[in-house]
């Protein structure tokens, strides 16, 4: 199975700073790698899929980069209806696997 | 929009059987794949499997033994089964739809807990 490094495990910061998740994949992945925002009780949202495409309707302030076993995920901005945890996922290899996933909290 | 709706028991003895459902509203079940993917409590999301809607599967190998997905193209149904199960399958169970490299399409997810 393919591990997904994913950092930091939590993270506290002010309204309006600009926030940086990072993963790692165990092996290379191409671009086969995408973000989910998970708020407890609702359902997972895809943000950004592809490493770096955002999905329609999502706003412009989440963006990702990366390519092979390196990726990036920020916030430019955080707003206070970004508290989540954040998941990177894989979907190069079968089993589909995630990062350990990254509690966004406001300071 | 797509929208997904799990049901099924939230509680199931060990040893026995965990059996969900998953509606998929808005939309047609055709032409996709449709995962099932787990949480349990204070942990990350593991991915248990996927149907497609000819009834090919793909399980994650941890699980495999023990798991079944099957799909009801003519319910807009999709479903998972879980045998033997115990206290580690105690966890919020979700489905999903795979528009692509992803997952697009979420449900809400159902909570099982194993006790007796």
């Amino acid at each position: 199975d393919i591990q997904m490094t994913q950092s930091p495990s939590s993270l506290s910061a002010s309204i309006g700073d600009r926030v940086t998740i990072t993963c790692q994949a165990s092996q290379d992945i191409s671009n086969y790698l995408n973000w989910y925002q998970h708020t407890p009780g609702k359902a997972p949202k895809l943000l950004i899929y592809d490493a770096s495409n955002l999905k329609v309707g999502v706003p412009s302030r989440f963006t990702g980069s990366g390519s092979g076993t390196d990726f990036t995920f920020t916030i430019t901005s955080l707003q206070p209806e970004d508290i989540a945890t954040y998941y990177c996922q894989q979907y190069d290899n079968l089993p589909l696997t995630f990062g350990g996933g990254t509690k966004v909290e406001i300071k | 929009q797509v929208q997904l709706q799990e049901s099924g028991p939230g509680l199931v003895k060990p040893s026995e059987t965990l059996s969900l459902t998953c509606t998929v509203s808005n939309g047609s079940i055709s032409n996709y794949y449709w995962s099932w993917i787990r949480q349990p409590a204070g942990k990350g999301l593991e991915w248990i499997g996927r149907v497609y809607i000819t009834g090919s599967t793909n399980y994650n190998p941890s699980l495999t033994s023990r798991v079944t997905m099957s799909v009801n193209t003519s319910k807009n149904q999709f479903s998972l089964k879980l045998s033997s199960v115990t206290a580690a399958d105690t966890a919020v169970y979700y489905c999903a739809r795979e528009g692509g490299t992803y997952q697009d399409y979420w449900g809400q997810g159902s909570l099982v807990t194993v006790s007796s």
